[in-house]
């Protein structure tokens, strides 16, 4: 069935520094990649999402990048705040159109 | 305004008792669906409903029960709760028939099974 790897599953910059992470997927048939954040006690909440016909979109300070020949998408985000420390999780629509498979989530911290 | 409410927001139950988590939305959405979301496992469907009477099975549905009598409303069952069972839950929707667009969460339910 489809499968999707997150990386790192936690990652602690400095305020002002960039993040990144990544994720890979098994199903080539793949064509939606959402991100989605989870502060601390909070619902998640889609933040960016990308369609396969598109290799790259940004909204401010985060952007998703997506490689549909390697099978890997990214979220960046740059200047970071502490306000950005959250739990970050990658999806994919599954072929059947009847789910989002999430990644097991990356625990972002940032310091001032 | 437009939300997805779940109750409880917190409960404790003893093993075998049953229990329902409700879900509504406003939005007149298509599509609901619950996760549950346990620590390093990220978030797992358990089932989904893309239309009135119209449900099926996620990745974890033992034990669990749904239904869709309305558009607005989407209650999770445990008929038999299990220790393993322990976890926070999440019930979703989104505007089309598909699962895969943006999700609107509910703001959680954390179930503990003892």
């Amino acid at each position: 069935g489809e499968n999707v790897e997150q990386h790192p599953s936690t990652l602690s910059v400095q305020e002002g520094d960039s993040a990144v992470i990544k994720c890979t997927y098994s199903d080539s048939a793949s064509n939606y990649f959402p991100w989605y954040k989870q502060e601390l006690g909070k619902r998640p909440q889609l933040i960016i999402d990308i369609r396969s016909n598109v290799g790259e979109k940004k909204d401010q300070r985060i952007a998703v990048t997506l490689n549909k020949t390697a099978k890997h998408f990214s979220l960046h985000i740059t200047e970071t705040q502490p306000e950005d420390s959250a739990v970050y999780f990658c999806a994919i629509g599954n072929q059947a159109g009847t789910a989002l498979i999430f990644g097991k989530g990356t625990t972002l911290s940032v310091s001032s | 305004e437009a939300q997805v409410t779940q109750n409880p927001r917190y409960l404790i139950t003893v093993t075998g008792k049953k229990l329902t988590v409700t879900c509504s939305q406003n939005m007149n959405h298509e599509y609901m669906s619950w996760y549950r979301q346990d620590p390093g496992l990220g978030l797992r469907q358990i089932y989904y409903s893309m239309n009135v009477e119209v449900t099926d099975k996620g990745d974890v549905p033992e034990g669990y029960k749904v239904s869709r009598k309305e558009k607005r409303n989407f209650p999770l069952i445990l008929e038999s709760p299990s220790p393993n069972q322990t976890s926070l839950y999440f019930c979703a929707s989104s505007l089309g028939q598909t699962g895969t667009g943006e999700l609107f969460f509910g703001e959680g339910s954390r179930l503990t099974v003892l």
